[in-house]
């Protein structure tokens, strides 16, 4: 069964340090999507991508982040100068067109800023 | 975006049948009803979604109200795995982008 796919599992870094959340969505699929849950907290949208573009994204998604599709696999998120409270479980999700029916999650990678 | 209404936890004993509730007084024509679970340590699982009519599918039953303001997701009999956090979101379908707006959920626990 296709899934979505996200590396690392894991990742520990410096505030202030860079890092980029790498997911492979499902292959025939459009829309992208990236998803935060803090700890403790419910599932926080953060950004829509579709076409090359983002299509939505929220408040939260501010000049710190950025996504890009660089090839036709991949789908990362970046976070330019990590702060404490980036520490979070980013989840990557992809669906085959707006509205779904289903938008298919990966596993999640856990950010721990220290 | 319109708000939906669940209770914060519910119980269930293992092959029992599972009803979770969901209030969305406010929903428009053009939201579909859908239902999401998170298994603990586990991204988002997609469940079942509807528009008016009921929907039956592997997972679960969708039960929609006549006038849709509420909701029924039905577990014909809970298993142990079957324990995670349940969340109804409505979406409209040709919403560019079509995010989710989750919600607290409801935490179901099933009992052996």
């Amino acid at each position: 069964e296709p899934e979505v796919t996200q590396t690392p599992s894991h990742q520990v870094t410096q505030m202030g340090q860079e890092v980029i959340l790498r997911c492979v969505p499902i292959s025939n699929h459009l829309y992208f999507y990236w998803y935060r849950q803090i700890l403790g907290q419910k599932v926080e949208f953060l950004v829509s991508f579709y076409n090359n573009e983002i299509s939505e994204k929220s408040e939260i998604f501010d000049d710190q982040f950025s996504v890009e599709r660089p090839d036709g696999s991949n789908f990362t998120l970046k976070i330019r100068s990590t702060k404490l409270e980036d520490s979070a479980m980013y989840f990557c999700a992809s669906s085959a067109r707006t509205g779904g029916p289903e938008a298919f999650f990966g596993q999640g990678t856990r950010l721990t800023v220290v | 975006d319109a708000k939906t209404t669940q209770p914060n936890s519910m119980e269930s004993n293992e092959e029992e049948p599972v009803h979770l509730p969901c209030n969305h007084s406010t929903i428009s024509g053009t939201d579909y009803i859908h239902w999401y679970r998170q298994l603990p340590s586990q991204g988002p699982e997609y469940v079942i979604h509807g528009l008016t009519s009921n929907v039956n599918n592997r997972m679960a039953s969708l039960a929609i109200a006549e006038d849709r303001k509420s909701s029924t997701l039905i577990l014909h009999r809970a298993t142990l795995r079957d324990a995670a956090v349940y969340y109804c979101i409505l979406r409209q379908t040709y919403n560019q982008g079509g995010k989710l707006i989750f919600g607290q959920g409801t935490e179901l626990s099933v009992k052996p």
